[in-house]
């Protein structure tokens, strides 16, 4: 089975700066999907981003990007002009493209804070 | 459109019960899930099902069991709760196999005294 492992338990940033979330992951398939959700204390997953393997360029939603390093299996998330209500749980998952597909592996996540 | 709805939000057990968690959605999705979130273990797949009367095993099976009659619904039935079932579970689904992106409903918190 993937691996996906987030190493940093929980992390702050003052509000209006910039912060960083890493993510490494284990397989040995070449296509693959990507993401990075989102878990409020109202404990509702919500997708923040996602990567396709096969895309070079790296995903952008306003405030959060992705540094999707493919030969280095590093996917980090970078969430700029930090807002109190990024405050939150970030998971980090893996899903396969291929017949195996039917499953997410998260990683066990990262506790972000932001300071006023 | 709700999305996906699981009941209850709370619940608390004695050792020995049984109890049935239940997940409806109503955006016709073939595939749904049950994950269990514990503190620094993230969320782990209990079962899943990729239509209506297809279901298989996830990470952590053992202790549940699942059903899917229709495509609207995938209950979670705990047999006989041991402390460790102690959780927040999460129902989720997706459009289909190559659908990327999860819905999850609000969870569940059990507490297995």
């Amino acid at each position: 089975a993937q691996t996906v492992t987030q190493s940093q338990p929980e992390m702050s940033v003052q509000e209006a700066e910039t912060v960083t979330l890493s993510c490494t992951y284990d397989t040995s398939e070449s296509d693959y999907y990507l993401f990075w959700y989102k878990q409020p204390p109202s404990r509702q997953m919500i997708l923040v981003i996602r990567q396709e393997a096969y895309k070079q360029q790296n995903a952008t939603e306003n405030r959060f990007s992705v540094n999707f390093q493919k030969a280095a299996k590093s996917f980090s998330l970078k969430i700029s002009d930090s807002q109190l209500g990024d405050a939150a749980m970030y998971f980090c998952a893996y899903r396969s493209s291929g017949n195996t597909g039917n499953q997410f592996y998260f990683g066990t996540g990262t506790s972000l804070t932001v300071i006023p | 459109n709700a999305g996906v709805t699981q009941t209850p939000k709370f619940q608390v057990l004695k050792t020995g019960q049984s109890m049935t968690l239940q997940c409806a959605q109503d955006m016709n999705h073939e595939y749904m899930s049950w994950y269990r979130q514990d503190p620094g273990m993230g969320l782990r797949l209990i079962h899943y099902s990729v239509g209506a009367g297809i279901t298989d095993q996830g990470e952590v099976p053992n202790g549940y069991n699942v059903s899917r009659s229709t495509t609207e619904d995938f209950p979670l039935r705990l047999l006989s709760a041991a402390p460790s079932q102690t959780s927040v579970y999460f129902c989720a689904s997706r459009p289909n196999r190559s659908g990327n992106t999860i819905y999850f409903g609000e969870g569940s918190w059990l507490t297995v005294v």
